[in-house]
């Protein structure tokens, strides 16, 4: 298995409901990153680990929460989430933080619906 | 502050040519180009730097025009598996994070 994978692909929660995303690089890449993208915006950077080490919160929400226990795994855990959370959430990683001059690999995205 | 991409939307014939613009109001250091089609993960396509050279993806190339604060893509000779939407990335500086563009959605029809 290679890449970027996420799970689940689609998730459907209501707004008292806690669940997580998952993602998993098998890549060998030490920066994993959490995007956000809705409809008619551009990309929104969410949250950057770099060797497991948060080094960018994006002013997001206590209602959306990272975890990394290592450099191959990202969680995102989400409670009490609003119906404007709605999005597709991408999971990318990189061999460095950045990055400037190495691409970006996502994966397929987990479609989020609140209700 | 996020790049502006033009046009947001292009129809072309199998066959044809079509240049998608990214502009920033700030000096960049690097440029990325992704392609996302319908219910899957961006694709990376290129990476531009200062003083680089201009990029080649198969028959898709692109330039950095580092005074314009301004990347242009180049669809040459359009393929039916060209559709989708084309993002660019900017960084200002080595250690910053990618900014993304609003995109622009290309069809490309037989």
């Amino acid at each position: 298995e290679t890449g970027v994978t996420q799970t689940p692909r689609h998730l459907v929660m209501g707004m008292t409901n806690k669940k997580s995303l998952k993602c998993e690089q098998h890549l060998g890449h030490n920066a994993m990153y959490w995007y956000k993208q809705s409809a008619k915006k551009p990309l929104e950077l969410m949250f950057v680990y770099n060797f497991k080490e948060q080094t960018e919160n994006n002013s997001v929400p206590s209602r959306f929460s990272p975890e990394c226990p290592n450099s191959s795994h990202l969680f995102l855990h989400l409670h009490t989430l609003q119906p404007e959370d709605s999005a597709l959430y991408l999971c990318a990683s990189s061999p460095h933080r950045g990055p400037y001059n190495s691409p970006l690999h996502f994966g397929n995205g987990t479609r989020l619906t609140v209700t | 502050q996020q790049p502006v991409q033009s046009p947001q939307a292009v129809i072309l014939r199998e066959g044809e040519d079509a240049v998608i613009n990214c502009s920033s109001s700030k000096a960049l250091y690097s440029v990325h180009w992704y392609r996302q089609k319908h219910g899957e993960a961006p694709v990376f396509l290129m990476i531009l730097l200062k003083g680089g050279e201009q990029m080649r993806h198969e028959k898709i190339s692109a330039s950095f025009n580092e005074k314009k604060q301004q990347s242009s893509l180049y669809l040459t000779a359009s393929q039916l598996s060209y559709s989708g939407t084309y993002f660019c990335g900017t960084g200002i500086g080595a250690g910053n994070m990618l900014t993304f563009g609003g995109g622009t959605r290309l069809m490309v029809k037989p």
